[in-house]
């Protein structure tokens, strides 16, 4: 039973444009959401998250938007970058556990 | 300013063996948390440890796994009688203390674990 879904495994947008990054979830009972980037052989490194009680959080390029009632949050990456190539992952929380997504490679084509 | 370490990056056993895998939180941080990654798969949670106490083991399999974070040093996951089906990433977060889980896990870089 996976409570958190991430639907599209790749990605490829054109460096500075838009990119959009989604993912669904099941649970009502996550609090908490947040991003992380993950090259090869590294750990994930988060990136930015949202409470359960707001529906908009920017940091800088970065901009993540959640809808609680169709349990649906997207990251968005603007403008995207070469340097931004790496598998994005989306986690929700709840009572300190994550719960992570499959991921979505992301290529930036220069 | 060191973050998340782990050790040893790459384990290679055979089946039968013991794996141990260990992790020293971020300074100050008193919780940990351990994640497996299976190959194309995303992180999935095992358990969640503050010192001397396990709060959370529900994503642990009922055997042969098991983990701690003593009062000193470092938090260690022990896998016994590896199979074949435990190959995989390895990851420990850390987290400041606080209300659990309030602030974002900070990762290691994984312990890539090789049953032959």
């Amino acid at each position: 039973d996976q409570q958190v879904k991430q639907n599209s495994p790749s990605l490829s947008v054109q460096e500075g444009r838009i990119s959009i990054l989604n993912c669904d979830y099941t649970n009502s009972m996550f609090d908490y959401f947040l991003w992380y980037k993950k090259y090869p052989a590294e750990g994930p490194t988060f990136l930015i998250s949202i409470s359960s009680i707001k529906d908009k959080n920017e940091d800088g390029r970065f901009t993540v938007f959640l809808n609680k009632s169709a349990k649906h949050l997207s990251l968005h990456i603007v403008p995207s970058q070469p340097g931004d190539s790496a598998v994005y992952f989306c986690a929700a929380r709840n009572r300190g556990q994550l719960t992570f997504g499959s991921g979505t490679q992301l290529t930036v084509l220069p | 300013n060191a973050g998340v370490m782990q050790n040893p990056r790459h384990l290679v056993r055979r089946r039968g063996q013991e794996a141990r895998l260990r992790c020293s939180p971020m300074k100050g941080h008193s919780h940990v948390y351990w994640y497996r990654q299976l190959p194309e798969e995303g992180l999935k949670f095992m358990v969640y440890l503050q010192k001397e106490n396990i709060i959370d083991e529900s994503g642990m399999p009922k055997e042969r796994f098991s983990a701690e974070f003593p009062k000193e040093g470092p938090s260690i996951l022990r896998i016994q009688q590896v199979v074949r089906g435990d190959s995989a990433a390895y990851f420990c977060a850390s987290s400041p203390p606080g209300l659990a889980g309030v602030n974002e896990q900070f990762f290691g870089p994984g312990t890539r674990l090789t049953v032959l």
